[in-house]
């Protein structure tokens, strides 16, 4: 079945970029997604991107998909401490679009 | 409704008892997910509702549980006899109708946490 892994920790300073990191096996999956959560929260949706697109920007964030690689990316851009919390790749579409997630990475911004 | 609403937010029950765990998807959404959050297994799927039917009930680990979806609208999750090991965050979410390929994002309401004593 689909599998999905992240990078389990990332850690950075107030104003640089993270980047977090994901990969995917399964190649029928057609849209794949970004999730946010914070503690004793649910999943923000962030942003999502269709598998035949490369790249989509939305204002601090932007994803990168290499479908060869089945490697997904989000980049966020001048991270803030607000942006401390732990992000899910998931991967999705057929006939449900049941998402299939990763582990999640937790990003630490330090200030 | 504004978002996802799941009832009760938190719910502790002894080992052996039943539980129901309600979902209220946002007003217009014709589809349906539960999922399930523990420590030991991540984020895992659970059942999937098109309007009341539910075509893909794949993930329910056992008998034990079970779902149903009434008026296209609130959907309630059953738990019977629990055990220790359905402890977890069960997560509701809806989105739009499924184009064919899939693709409506998910928005999730913010879960149930359940613990079994």
């Amino acid at each position: 079945g689909e599998d999905v892994e992240q990078s389990l920790f990332l850690s950075v300073r107030e104003g640089d970029s993270s980047v977090i990191n994901c990969t995917y096996t399964d190649s029928s999956s057609t849209y794949l997604y970004w999730y946010k959560q914070e503690p004793g929260a649910g999943l923000q949706l962030l942003t999502y991107i269709f598998s035949n697109m490369d790249m989509k920007q939305d204002q601090r964030l932007t994803v990168l998909l290499n479908k060869k690689d089945k490697h997904l990316s989000l980049r966020i851009a001048d991270t803030q401490t607000g942006d401390s919390a732990i992000y899910f790749c998931a991967a999705g579409g057929g006939a449900t679009n049941k998402l299939i997630f990763g582990t999640g990475t937790l990003l630490a911004v330090q200030p | 409704g504004a978002g996802v609403s799941q009832s009760p937010s938190n719910k502790v029950t002894e080992k052996g008892k039943d539980v129901e765990l309600r979902c209220d998807p946002i007003s217009g959404h014709t589809a349906l997910y539960w999922y399930r959050q523990s420590l030991g297994q991540g984020l895992e799927f659970l059942i999937y509702f098109q309007g009341n039917s539910a075509p893909d009930k794949s993930g329910l680990p056992s008998d034990r549980f079970s779902a149903e979806r009434t008026g296209g609208s609130v959907s309630t999750l059953t738990i019977q006899r629990t055990q220790q090991e359905d402890s977890a965050v069960y997560l509701c979410a809806s989105s739009l109708v499924i184009d064919p390929g899939g693709g409506q994002p998910q928005h999730f309401g913010d879960g149930t946490r359940l613990s079994i004593l």
